[in-house]
């Protein structure tokens, strides 16, 4: 069973409000990865990083989305300023080199 | 356009038959494949990996690899009621961690 924890796990914001969530890989786990999936069941890769630094990301992410994976501290996934089209499950995973990812429970994003 | 194509979009199957899933990648880079299942309102949980040709058994789930088509299936035999879920097949490349899923199978089994 995943030991990725995420928090929260709904989220509800009005559009142009900051939406924030957090994830803890699995103890061990050096990669954590960002997906959005929408309501059609697709997934989106954001972005994902090896400790602390950003391995990949889309455009998406680099423009209204931050994230970071501080040392000592949760990921956090951070969507600036929220548009309806962010509403979506928000999954977080985590993996060790080239293995298995193991995904968290999810924050539901909800943006009015 | 999708790299990871699934059909059928939906199954169903009535207990105790076989259920046949296919999932095929359109970017040759693809090294890798996965099928993860998903129960509705909850994560992903990996169920098979496969990485070579051929063919990989566990307990009920047998997975098939094409790599010079880059075609993956993934057979359920014995179908269970509680192996109704989203079944996502995901690929990715030597060095490129990114899964790419395909927009999944729904698989229904009937009582």
């Amino acid at each position: 069973n995943s030991k990725v924890i995420q928090t929260p796990r709904y989220l509800v914001k009005g559009q142009g409000q900051k939406a924030k969530m957090r994830c803890i890989p699995e103890k061990g786990h050096p990669v954590v990865f960002w997906y959005q999936q929408n309501k059609n069941n697709e997934f989106k890769f954001l972005i994902n990083f090896q400790n602390q630094e950003v391995l990949q990301q889309i455009d998406m992410t680099e423009k209204r989305f931050s994230a970071e994976c501080p040392s000592n501290s949760p990921c956090s996934l951070e969507i600036q300023s929220s548009e309806a089209g962010d509403s979506a499950l928000y999954l977080c995973a985590s993996s060790l080199l080239e293995d298995e990812q193991y995904f968290g429970p999810g924050t539901r994003l909800t943006v009015l | 356009q999708q790299k990871v194509q699934q059909s059928p979009e939906s199954l169903i199957v009535p207990e105790g038959g076989m259920a046949s899933l296919n999932c095929t990648s359109s970017d040759r880079n693809v090294d890798y494949f996965w099928w993860y299942r998903q129960h509705s309102g909850k994560s992903p949980k990996m169920l098979m990996s496969i990485f070579s040709n051929g063919e990989k058994e566990e307990g009920r789930f047998t997975v098939h690899l094409n790599k010079a088509s880059l075609h993956t299936s993934l057979h359920i035999r014995d179908s269970q009621p509680s192996d109704s879920a989203l079944y996502l097949c995901a690929a990715a490349s030597s060095g490129s961690w990114q899964l790419i899923f395909g927009s999944g199978t729904q698989l229904t089994v009937m009582p």
